[in-house]
């Protein structure tokens, strides 16, 4: 399978404690994506890669959140001293960035669940 | 305040017919748009795209309008399958102003009855 893959699929876990999610991208895209969908919302931009650079973050991501793209291949996304509101899925998407408009392709996501 | 907005929670469809679905932006500076097709437990797939420079696009059954003046698009979707039952979302970026975030809107649930 060359799509967008994420892991874990489902996480849950207690208030208070750290989760880190995995996302690998279509092999040759250079741009990552993340993303959190809420129950009856559409997926709302969380941050973006460009090859290890992160270029845009949103008011979203507190200081709580923090994602890495090392190596310009795979991303992380942890969710440090987890709260409630946090529970929701969490989406990773990718672009090969080489025009003006490009699409981007998501993932399975990862359901996270804070008790 | 909702950027993108899909105004229809949920549409009914027979087969064969013609499943149209709404989308309205407010911010003009949006000038890429796209739809993808969610079933329940997966990701958003991509169907469609269409930039600010072109009002029409067409791939097989699938045919996506943009009316820039009234910050509108729709979907078509001609013949409608079973399969086709799922959510919409409508999104859209700020491309050219180098913004490659998606604005999504709300989703449109889509059951076609066969």
């Amino acid at each position: 399978d060359t799509g967008v893959s994420q892991d874990p699929r489902h996480k849950i876990t207690k208030r208070g404690q750290n989760v880190t999610f995995r996302c690998d991208p279509i092999s040759e895209h250079n741009r990552l994506y993340w993303y959190r969908q809420t129950l009856g919302q559409g997926p709302e931009f969380l941050t973006y890669f460009q090859n290890e650079a992160q270029l845009e973050k949103s008011r979203l991501l507190s200081d709580r959140f923090s994602a890495e793209r090392p190596k310009g291949s795979f991303s992380t996304l942890e969710i440090q001293r987890t709260e409630q509101g946090d529970s929701a899925m969490y989406l990773c998407a990718s672009s090969l960035w080489d025009r003006d408009y490009n699409e981007q392709f998501f993932g399975p996501g990862t359901r996270l669940t804070v008790l | 305040d909702q950027q993108v907005k899909q105004n229809s929670p949920s549409l009914s469809v027979q087969e064969g017919r013609i499943s149209i679905l709404n989308c309205d932006y407010t911010n003009s500076m949006f000038d890429y748009f796209l739809w993808y097709k969610k079933y329940p437990a997966e990701g958003p797939t991509f169907l469609i795209s269409i930039s600010s420079i072109k009002d029409k696009n067409e791939d097989g059954r699938f045919t996506v309008f943009l009316n820039k003046s009234a910050k509108h698009l729709s979907l078509h979707i001609v013949p409608s399958q079973p399969g086709d039952s799922a959510v919409y979302f409508c999104a859209a970026s700020d491309a050219q102003g180098g913004s490659e975030k998606l604005v999504f809107g709300k989703g449109t649930k889509l059951t076609v009855n066969p």
